[in-house]
């Protein structure tokens, strides 16, 4: 079954402190994986996005990681601000026009000044 | 601007009471998808459009609808809402295939009494 796991579930941090989000996956066959990042009430915005070649992908504070052996992305962001404060989605594309798009439920992260 | 937009917002309706969803984007983007969110759970696809009268259905399309008569218009259709269709929606748009980027509009909140 395609699943897309994501932790910690929730997470609160102090702002200028580094965190690090975690998604693991099993979807196949594997297309891409992208993070978006979902303020509250609001559509999703894509951070990153990373086909099975790529291992790293970075957008400004945001570095993605993706290790397509283990099947695991990592989602670390550099120097918090409280405009980081939502929730963060991994998302993985399966089969060759990505159509299928699985969804983890996010982590909430929480940046407290 | 480039932009998905949806109508309405909000909505409060009652159990049976056909009602659409609207969905229109202006970046001339031939992919389309429909989304639910769920607390707790992670967006999961209702249906998606890959051009102008072709649609498929994605993981949960019981109790939907959907039509593709041009390409920037997408509207979802209850025909018969339930309470079980409580959710908050949201349409997309995509560039492409495989390293494509993803637009979604901004949600609309349906309560089904």
């Amino acid at each position: 079954k395609n699943q897309v796991e994501q932790s910690p579930q929730s997470l609160i941090i102090l702002e200028g402190k580094n965190c690090t989000l975690q998604c693991n996956y099993t979807v196949s066959p594997f297309s891409n994986l992208r993070w978006y990042k979902q303020d509250t009430g609001r559509g999703p915005v894509s951070l990153t996005i990373m086909t099975f070649s790529e291992n790293t992908k970075s957008n400004g504070r945001y570095t993605a990681t993706l290790d397509a052996d283990t099947k695991q992305s990592s989602l670390h962001i550099t120097a918090s601000q409280l405009s980081d404060s939502a929730s963060y989605i991994c998302v993985v594309s399966a089969g060759g026009g990505g159509f299928k798009t699985i969804f983890g439920a996010g982590t909430r992260l929480f940046v407290k000044a | 601007e480039a932009q998905v937009t949806q109508n309405p917002r909000y909505l409060i309706t009652v159990t049976g009471k056909k009602l659409t969803v609207t969905c229109s984007q202006n970046m001339n983007h031939e992919y389309m998808s429909w989304y639910r969110q769920d607390p707790g759970l992670g967006l999961r696809q209702i249906y998606y459009s890959m051009n102008v009268e072709v649609t498929d259905k994605g993981d949960v399309p019981e109790g939907y609808k959907v039509s593709r008569k041009e390409k920037r218009n997408f509207p979802l259709i209850l025909e018969s809402p339930s309470p079980n269709q409580t959710s908050l929606y949201f349409c997309a748009s995509r560039t492409g295939l495989i390293s494509y980027e993803q637009y979604f509009g901004p949600g609309t909140r349906l309560t089904v009494t």
